[in-house]
């Protein structure tokens, strides 16, 4: 079974500044990594993945994460953010052998932009 | 390219009414679907899937049932709502079993959600 925590509910940040949210996983088996972003009232977009090769993976909107194995985490860094940056944020995981391919979900952080 | 709709996109029902969430998929064939709550604050919390047509996995016991008539349609019903069924429901979707490569096949494609208010 895997489980995801994401450490923080909320980071409150200011325009520009850099902004990382953290994720943590638990597996006994190997797994993808997603992070997704939703917008309030909206469904939820896929915002980056890691399903194999560089641990660095870049995804929409300047966002990347970097996959660390020995450390579970996979966290989401931006070098400098936007107003329009404001959203929940999900780190997720899914087993690579899940013929269902079911995800699981962490509790979300929302991300708050400061002007 | 693939599109997932969800009507309505809002709905307040009384306790006790009947429920009907209705999701489709369309430019994909043979997807696996899923149904997600998310209460106020919280995190997505999977409710069904389905990996073929008439079969629905349930992931919680609840006051909530799931069906697939056709390939891309996933429905979302209750017989008799309840003020804890209150909540963003979303429907996805992914590429089913082996047809994806490397990983693509755990990709979940999401809709629009609909935001039930039961009173």
């Amino acid at each position: 079974a895997q489980s995801v925590t994401q450490l923080d509910s909320q980071v409150p940040v200011f325009e520009e500044a850099p902004v990382e949210l953290r994720c943590n996983y638990s597996s006994s088996v190997s797994v993808y990594l997603f992070w997704y972003v939703q917008y309030p009232n909206q469904g939820l977009q896929l915002l980056l993945k890691y399903l194999s090769g560089s641990t660095l993976v870049k995804g929409i909107n300047g966002f990347e994460a970097e996959f660390n194995k020995s450390q579970t985490s996979f966290h989401l860094r931006k070098p400098s953010v936007h107003i329009s940056d404001t959203a929940e944020y999900f780190c997720a995981v899914s087993d690579r052998d899940s013929s269902a391919s079911k995800i699981i979900f962490g509790s979300g952080t929302r991300l708050s932009i400061r002007p | 390219s693939q599109t997932i709709h969800q009507w309505p996109a809002t709905l307040v029902q009384p306790v006790g009414s009947p429920l009907s969430l209705e999701c489709t998929v369309e430019g994909t064939s043979n997807p696996n679907l899923y149904w997600y709550r998310q209460a106020a604050g919280r995190g997505l919390q999977l409710l069904f899937y389905s990996v073929g047509i008439g079969q629905i996995s349930s992931e919680v016991p609840q006051n909530l049932s799931a069906s697939r008539p056709q390939d891309r349609q996933f429905i979302l019903s209750s017989k008799k709502l309840l003020l804890s069924d209150s909540g963003f429901y979303l429907c996805a979707w992914s590429i089913r079993g082996t047809s994806g490569r490397g990983g693509t096949k755990n990709i979940q494609y999401f809709g629009a959600g609909t935001r039930l208010s039961v009173l």
